[in-house]
């Protein structure tokens, strides 16, 4: 099961930055926190990913809390092509069968002219 | 590079038949998956390589085979197909199977239908 709780849906206007939350109140010390959208049944594509400082890409920003039990995901300024659905996932840093990437249902993001 | 590549993007099979969908990546990466994903859901692993030689299963193995020859296949065979198995598959793969830089790539998907 994924380890990971994310709001079924989000809307954003267009323009406007999109913050997508996650719960991870069961991570491990051990444990990123990756994010990956999928873009209409496309290969789901890489965003960021991060283990308890905030991390920023030309792509996102992901903000950890400190307790790291929850993180979000910024997008800036969220254009007509960040309409997506959203996947947090917890990964193992030693890899193994925790190591896999285990996707939960996402986020389904709506961003709207 | 090409990526991550995957043959057929289609594929219409009648319960029993056998078949085997294609993957394969040019980065020389150790690390390589199959997800299936069906309508309205998240992606579920079915079985996963760390490096040639080498399988494990994922969530959900059953009626499903992989081998890793080389590093850079990873077909994965279904043995005796069921309407169950209408999905979409997704083969990924990794630089590493472990550390902290794991982004995945992921091909464009074999769509199946099993009638």
């Amino acid at each position: 099961d994924a380890k990971t709780t994310q709001p079924p849906s989000m809307d954003c206007a267009e323009g406007r930055a999109a913050n997508l939350p996650c719960n991870h109140s069961t991570i491990s010390g051990n444990e990123y926190v990756y994010w990956y959208r999928q873009i209409h049944s496309q290969g789901p594509q890489y965003i960021i990913h991060g283990l308890k400082n905030n991390e920023t890409n030309e792509m996102a920003s992901l903000i950890i809390t400190e307790d790291r039990k929850s993180s979000t995901l910024i997008l800036p300024h969220a254009t007509l092509r960040d309409t997506a659905v959203y996947y947090c996932i917890v990964r193992d840093y030693y890899g193994g069968s925790q190591g896999n990437l285990i996707f939960g249902k996402g986020t389904k993001l709506s961003v709207k002219p | 590079n090409a990526g991550v590549t995957q043959t057929p993007k289609f594929q219409v099979l009648k319960t029993g038949q056998s078949m085997t969908l294609q993957c394969a990546q040019d980065m020389n990466h150790e690390y390589m998956s199959w997800y299936r994903q069906d309508p309205g859901m998240g992606l579920r692993l079915i079985h996963y390589s760390v490096g040639a030689g080498i399988t494990d299963q994922g969530e959900v193995p059953n009626g499903y085979n992989v081998s890793r020859s080389t590093t850079e296949d990873f077909p994965l065979r279904l043995l005796s197909a069921a309407p169950s198995q209408t999905s979409v598959y997704f083969c990924a793969s990794s630089r590493q199977a472990s550390g902290s830089s794991y982004e995945q790539y992921f091909g464009p998907g074999t769509r199946l239908t099993v009638t």
